[in-house]
């Protein structure tokens, strides 16, 4: 059993659209986060989200972290080819090892 | 500043063989993790590093050993190669061990073919 589940797994979209992928639990987190990672390299954080309700802004990209803090969403306006990746979430229960969902695979085309 | 860096990137073995994979941690960081990335899934905590001590261990048999050095920097071992171990292996530094929302930087990867 998954313990982070994300969705779509899959999803390619054109330049310009906007797009929302979500990783959900039915476990509560102590803290979220989100990474990209890209061909042949490791995942960059982009973002921990540690309130729920808590709503984070990195450019295009809005992050929230659900109210009961089992879930988030990551929100993409205006998609760029340069967003194309995986998308992976990854939560934390107190100080045990982060938990990784199985990732979003994104795919912008020009 | 350089990050995390990982060697080799790439690596072919044999069932039953062994493997070392290698780490250097991102400067002024002292915890290493390491983490199976398989085909198409999440990454995987393997274990983690600090003060040259396991501390913490996830779920994945014994033939899985690790190592860290008085500079910080990591060593996996794996034994007894399986099929199944072919995957992406990631080393993330850290500075301390987990605590709330502590951040990880990963390094590249080591790229595992396992035939």
């Amino acid at each position: 059993t998954q313990l982070l589940e994300q969705s779509p797994q899959f999803l390619s979209i054109q330049e310009g659209e906007n797009l929302t992928v979500y990783c959900n639990s039915s476990s509560v987190f102590s803290s979220l986060q989100w990474y990209r990672q890209e061909p042949g390299e490791g995942p960059v954080l982009l973002v921990t989200v540690v309130t729920g309700g808590e709503v984070k802004k990195l450019k295009r990209l809005t992050f929230q972290f659900g109210d009961a803090r089992k879930d988030s969403s990551l929100h993409i306006t205006a998609a760029q080819t340069g967003d194309t990746g995986l998308y992976l979430c990854a939560g934390r229960r107190g100080n045990t090892p982060l938990v990784f969902g199985k990732g979003t695979r994104l795919s912008v085309i020009a | 500043d350089a990050g995390v860096t990982q060697s080799p990137t790439h690596l072919i073995k044999t069932r039953g063989q062994q493997v070392t994979l290698r780490c250097s941690p991102k400067s002024g960081h002292d915890t290493v993790s390491w983490y199976q990335q398989a085909l198409g899934q999440g990454p995987q905590f393997i274990f983690q590093y600090y003060e040259e001590e396991e501390r913490q261990r996830g779920n994945f048999p014994d033939r899985f050993s690790g190592h860290q050095f008085p500079n910080y920097s990591s060593e996996l071992n794996v034994n007894a190669l399986l099929l199944g171990d072919s995957a992406l292996y990631l080393c993330a530094s850290s500075l301390g061990v987990w605590q709330g929302a502590g951040e990880q930087y990963f390094g590249p990867g080591t790229r595992l073919t396992v035939t």
